[in-house]
C-alpha cells in the first residue's frame, strides 16, 4: 500500500516563497503527482517528476528523491490566487492502461498581505 | 471542446434511495475513475475502469457501483448500502499510463 504526509495547513505571504513538502512510504512507486484545488472545485495538474531532481514550470517547481521517498512544490512570488489546497498523490506501478493514483490529504496555502 | 462533463453539479438522497452520478468524457480516454472526497480530506477511489465492459474496484467500493458500456461514460451508482453518502464525488479520466489524471468539476451529494 502506500502512506503519503503533508502538512495540513501552512500560511505565507504575498511575494514570498514556500515549500510544501511530502513524503511517501510506498509498495510500488512509478511517479509523484502535485494537483492544486481551490475550494469547493476540482484539482487541476501542476506537475509530474518520475526522476530524481527538480522540475521548473513558471513560478511552481516540483523536486523528488526517490531514495528518501520525498518530493516538494516550491511556489515562488506568492499571489493571493495560489491560495488553495495542494495535493500530493503517488502513482503505483503501472500493471496495464490505467494506473492508480493515491493521494495525501492535501496542505491548504493560505497567502496573506 | 474536449472535456469531462459531470452533473448534476449538487444532488440530494433521500433514505433508502439510490442515486446515479453521471461522468462523460469526449477525450477518447480510456482509463476513467470515481473518487469520493471528505471535508479536509485527500481523494479516496472508489472504482476504475481501463476498458469498455471492464472495471476494477478502489479502496473504497462498498455501497456503490459502476458500469461501463461505452468508452464516453463512466455512471456512479451510490446505493441504499452507503450509510454515509455525504461527500464530493470526482470523476477523472487519463489519455496514457505516463499521463496525469484530469478531472471534472464534481458532483456534491448530500442526505436530505
Amino acid at each position: 500500500g502506500q502512506n503519503i504526509d503533508q502538512p495540513t495547513e501552512m500560511t505565507a505571504t504575498e511575494g514570498a516563497i514556500v515549500q510544501i513538502n511530502c513524503t511517501y512510504q510506498t509498495s510500488g512507486f512509478n511517479g509523484l503527482f502535485w494537483y492544486q484545488q481551490h475550494a469547493g472545485e476540482a484539482p487541476t495538474f501542476l506537475s509530474y517528476n518520475v526522476l530524481d531532481g527538480l522540475e521548473e514550470k513558471g513560478r511552481f517547481s516540483s523536486f523528488l528523491s526517490r531514495s528518501k521517498g520525498y518530493s516538494y512544490l516550491l511556489l515562488k512570488e506568492l499571489q493571493m490566487k495560489d491560495s488553495a489546497s495542494y495535493l500530493c498523490a503517488v502513482r503505483d506501478t503501472n500493471t496495464g492502461t490505467a494506473s492508480k493514483l493515491t493521494f495525501g490529504t492535501g496542505t491548504r496555502l493560505q497567502v496573506t498581505l | 471542446d474536449g472535456g469531462i462533463t459531470q452533473s448534476p453539479k449538487y444532488l440530494f438522497r433521500k433514505e433508502g434511495q439510490n442515486v446515479t452520478l453521471s461522468c462523460e468524457q469526449n477525450l477518447n480516454h480510456d482509463a476513467m475513475y470515481w473518487y469520493r472526497q471528505d471535508p479536509g480530506q485527500g481523494l479516496r477511489l472508489i472504482y476504475y475502469s481501463q476498458i469498455v465492459n471492464d472495471f476494477q474496484k478502489g479502496d473504497i467500493a462498498e455501497g456503490y457501483s459502476v458500469s461501463r458500456e461505452k468508452k464516453e461514460s463512466f455512471p456512479l451508482t451510490v446505493t441504499s448500502a452507503q450509510k454515509n453518502p455525504t461527500a464530493f464525488y470526482l470523476c477523472a479520466t487519463m489519455g496514457s499510463p505516463y499521463q496525469p489524471q484530469h478531472f471534472g468539476d464534481g458532483t456534491r451529494l448530500s442526505i436530505l
